[in-house]
């Protein structure tokens, strides 16, 4: 599976729409990006995931670039309950392979 | 609400010690996996299954082993706990069958935080 780069932190006022990057420059055809996300002293939850069309559910959107090396997760409306590390990994939808975690970005939301 | 759940929230033991940790899924998921997560070393994998009585080792399975007697059921058993098995545990499954039944995400139990003592 390929390798991601996310920031180590970053943080986002109350209300306003955090954008969380990746890079995934290695990422070959048959890989999907996915996100989860772990608040504290909780397993991590999945959060949304594509292949290269923009996707929308409940919790998130997420952007991949044309060329998708790079993806952006967008959390619309941030709230204190986003505080979370947030993880992007890349695999092949059809593999039965298991998610290596990286070092994931952590999101502070600040009121 | 689909759910993976894990026996203990918080576990002590002795060194020494045979531990069980006993995972039990509901959504009934083919694939299974034992991760554990220390401070600045992230989440790594511990072992996997694939099906009942399937065991694939992940990173870092020296000290552990694991059982999947049915399908719902994934244990991870430190057979001589030792202090630098203290971590938080955490068993995750997946569904990986034919179709497109979901997004094959991971689905996370709350942990198991494991002291050695």
């Amino acid at each position: 599976d390929a390798k991601t780069t996310q920031p180590t932190s970053m943080d986002c006022a109350e209300g306003r729409a955090a954008n969380l990057p990746c890079n995934h420059s290695t990422i070959s055809g048959n890989e999907y990006v996915y996100w989860y996300r772990q608040i504290h002293s909780q397993g991590p939850q999945y959060i949304i995931h594509g292949l290269k069309n923009n996707e929308t559910n409940e919790m998130a959107s997420l952007i991949i670039t044309e060329d998708r090396k790079s993806s952006t997760l967008i959390l619309p409306h941030a709230t204190l309950r986003d505080t979370a590390v947030y993880y992007c990994i890349v695999r092949a939808y059809s593999s039965a392979s298991k998610i290596i975690f990286g070092s994931g970005t952590r999101l502070s939301i600040r009121p | 609400d689909v759910k993976v759940t894990q026996s203990s929230r918080y576990l002590v033991k002795r060194t020494g010690e045979k531990v069980f940790l006993e995972c039990v899924q509901d959504m009934d998921h083919e694939n299974m996996f034992w991760y554990r997560q220390d401070p600045g070393l992230g989440l790594r994998l511990i072992y996997f299954s694939y099906d009942v009585k399937m065991k694939e080792k992940g990173d870092i399975p020296e000290g552990y082993s694991v059982s999947r007697e049915k399908k719902e059921r994934f244990s991870l058993i430190l057979e001589s706990a030792s202090t630098n098995q203290t971590s938080m545990y955490l068993c995750a499954s997946s569904f990986e069958g034919q179709g497109n039944r979901g997004s094959r995400s991971y689905t996370f139990g709350s942990g198991t935080r494991l002291t050695v003592v």
